[in-house]
């Protein structure tokens, strides 16, 4: 079956812009999450969904980081008047509800802020 | 912040070797996880060890669990040139209630053919 897919694959903007990124899970996969991953900091918990309950934020490194996930699937990250230190690669996972279920990736958005 | 820290940050060898990589962690977990990840992009899950558990073998992969001294092997045996990729352990911290990971900084694998 088709697994976790991430656009765009690539998006270049300038500092100050908005930016959404997008995350269309595993169907079925009740747990989303979104990581960052870049040089300094290696690789980050940012936000964590889970069915309808409240979504943990405790990753997000600032307010200008939200995100949503809509009808419990797609789920948009947005980040406003982005900062060049937001560069880094996000990706997304989903899974199983519970503990030892496997993560399963998407090829991520490689984000880079001029 | 991260909670592993992986030994050694890169390891080169020759094909058919053996790859042994080393992860260490600070708190009490649920479980642990290693991934790798080709040319920096998506992550795909190699193994999962269970907090209750010693040893877990999948293929050519065996993975440790010492809970005592919170650290964790993966052996790769015979390596290929395509197992050439970074390995990454990830931790589920104990009290969380979901499958939350912290990921250690990885270990970059270079299998010479």
């Amino acid at each position: 079956g088709a697994g976790v897919s991430q656009s765009p694959s690539n998006k270049v903007t300038e500092k100050g812009k908005d930016v959404e990124l997008r995350c269309d899970p595993i169907s079925g996969h009740t747990a989303l999450y979104w990581y960052r991953q870049s040089l300094g900091q290696g690789l980050e918990f940012l936000i964590y969904f889970q069915g309808n309950s409240a979504p943990d934020k405790s990753g997000l490194p600032s307010d200008r980081f939200s995100a949503e996930r809509t009808g419990g699937s797609v789920s948009t990250l947005t980040i406003q008047r982005t900062q060049q230190e937001d560069s880094a690669v996000y990706l997304c996972a989903s899974s199983l509800m519970g503990l030892d279920y496997e993560q399963f990736f998407g090829p991520g958005t490689r984000l880079t802020v001029l | 912040s991260q909670q592993g820290e992986e030994d050694p940050q890169a390891l080169s060898i020759q094909e058919g070797e053996n790859a042994t990589m080393n992860c260490s962690y600070k708190t009490s977990i649920n479980n642990l996880q290693w991934y790798r990840q080709n040319s920096g992009r998506g992550l795909v899950h190699l193994i999962l060890i269970r907090s209750n558990e010693r040893e877990k073998h999948s293929g050519r992969l065996r993975v440790t669990l010492d809970t005592s001294k919170k650290s964790s092997s993966l052996l790769i045996t015979a390596s290929r040139a395509a197992d050439t990729a970074s390995y990454f352990c990830a931790t589920s911290p104990r009290g969380t209630s979901y499958g939350k990971l912290t990921f250690g900084q990885g270990t970059i694998l270079t299998v010479h053919p």
